[in-house]
């Protein structure tokens, strides 16, 4: 069964930092890119970063470049989001997904980890 | 950036009846040389991780009824619910794949009227 499981958010105080982590099994890792979306309390959905399947290719959306680093370990079958200089508004659910069709769309999605940054 | 605009952001809808959401890209997210249309729909619902819908904009993902449609080219694009159910209500989003940031649109919430 393919799935993703994400982990690591938390309560951190604004300037903190936080590392997330997504774990996948049930599929060939590797041959998959990974994406990071995430979604205010009340909002939609923000697309975050991305991974290539072999590591080299990576995005970042504007709100979070030189904050965030995407990462991932194919012997682990994890890819990870180093969080740095929170901010109140980078408190999101944060979800990882993949497109396991290989089609484009982002078909399988893990029930996210919760960010919140306050004092 | 590729800007995502949906209408309208609310929609009710009689069951049995018919629902069209409305997506608009700032620009094109068809890729001549495959002639296919970057663009994926998304249903949501409390609690839940969005769920793929539709992807190259017209085809259905497995498992989905046969009442979702997806339409559209280049920079307009539509989806359709053919018959209202109570399942249905959601928030739908578009999204676009053709370029990063692969950006969202804002999401149009479908209840019962």
């Amino acid at each position: 069964q393919v799935q993703l499981a994400e982990s690591g958010g938390g309560l951190v105080k604004p300037g903190g930092s936080l590392r997330l982590s997504c774990a996948a099994s049930g599929f060939s890792f590797g041959d998959y890119y990974m994406n990071w979306i995430r979604q205010a309390p009340g909002k939609g959905l923000e697309w975050v970063s991305y991974i290539g399947g072999g590591g080299s290719a990576i995005y970042y959306a504007d709100s979070v470049r030189g904050r965030f680093t995407i990462s991932r370990d194919n012997a682990k079958n994890s890819v990870h989001l180093q969080i740095n200089s929170l901010r109140a508004e980078d408190t999101a659910v944060y979800y990882c997904a993949t497109d396991w069709g290989d089609h484009g769309g982002m078909d399988v999605w893990g029930q996210g980890t919760t960010v919140t940054v306050s004092s | 950036d590729i800007v995502m605009t949906q209408s309208p952001d609310s929609l009710a809808v009689s069951l049995g009846e018919r629902a069209t959401i409305n997506c608009r890209s700032s620009q094109t997210v068809l890729y001549s040389s495959s002639n296919k249309n970057y663009l994926a729909w998304y249903q949501q619902k409390p609690g839940q991780p969005p769920k793929l819908l539709i992807y190259w904009a017209s085809t259905r993902e497995s498992g989905v009824p046969d009442r979702f449609s997806g339409s559209g080219s280049g920079t307009d694009f539509t989806l359709t619910i053919s018959s209202l159910q109570a399942e249905d209500v959601a928030v739908y989003y578009c999204q676009q794949y053709y370029s990063t940031p692969y950006t969202f649109g804002q999401g149009t919430k479908l209840e019962i009227k």
